[in-house]
């Protein structure tokens, strides 16, 4: 049974930095692409980046591109995203999702974890 | 980029049918994807490749696109179908997954 974990959100002020973990079990974590999507308050599913199951390969959405980083430690079976220099506008629900073996979708998801950028 | 269109909500009695459209520009030579998500919980896929289901989605769900237009289409609605869904798709290298603004279903 896939499960996806996430932690590390919270209160955070503007310019501050935060790390995201995204823990996964029930499944062969080396062998699947992973997501980061969020969803600000009261709005809709926002893509943020995807990361190549051995890590080698990472895309970014545009307002996102440059302050945020993804990675993974397979070792462990963590996904991470680093987001530097928050903003107001990255206040949203960050949710790690798994990339099926093939298709383009997202076939399972977590919980989310609450990021609030306020000063 | 490419943009997705959906009607900001749609009601329907229990026991009717509901049909959740997405538009998009020749969205019919893509393949649509469909989440349903529940008030304070994460999206579960409820439709993948137009019209597939994964294991354990209810036969109730189903998916057709073509031309300008993908349909998520509820069967024999019950209350515990009140949910947001969102379509999905594949929109390009430099805008791949590409979300719609989602519809919000009621149950009257």
């Amino acid at each position: 049974q896939v499960h996806l974990v996430e932690s590390g959100g919270g209160v955070v002020q503007p310019g501050r930095s935060l790390r995201l973990s995204c823990a996964a079990s029930g499944f062969t974590f080396t062998t699947y692409p992973m997501h980061w999507v969020r969803q600000a308050p009261g709005k809709g599913l926002e893509w943020v980046a995807i990361i190549s199951s051995d890590g080698t390969n990472k895309y970014y959405a545009d307002s996102v591109t440059g302050r945020f980083t993804i990675s993974r430690d397979n070792s462990k079976n963590i996904l991470f995203l680093q987001i530097n220099t928050l903003r107001i506008e990255d206040t949203a629900v960050y949710y790690c999702a798994r990339h099926p073996s093939s298709g383009w979708y997202l076939d399972y998801w977590g919980h989310g974890t609450l990021v609030t950028v306020s000063s | 980029s490419y943009a997705l269109t959906q009607p900001p909500s749609v009601s329907v009695a229990p026991g009717q049918t509901a049909r959740i459209t997405c538009g998009g520009n020749n969205i019919g030579s893509k393949s649509v994807h469909w989440y349903q998500q529940k008030p304070g919980q994460a999206p579960v896929l409820v439709v993948y490749d137009d019209s597939d289901r994964p294991s354990g989605i209810p036969e109730r769900f189903s998916g057709s696109n073509s031309e300008n237009t993908a349909t998520l289409t509820i069967s024999r609605v019950e209350a515990g179908d009140e949910a947001d869904y969102y379509c999905q798709v594949w929109g390009s290298t430099s805008d791949p997954y590409v979300f719609g603004p989602g519809t919000r279903v009621t149950v009257l």
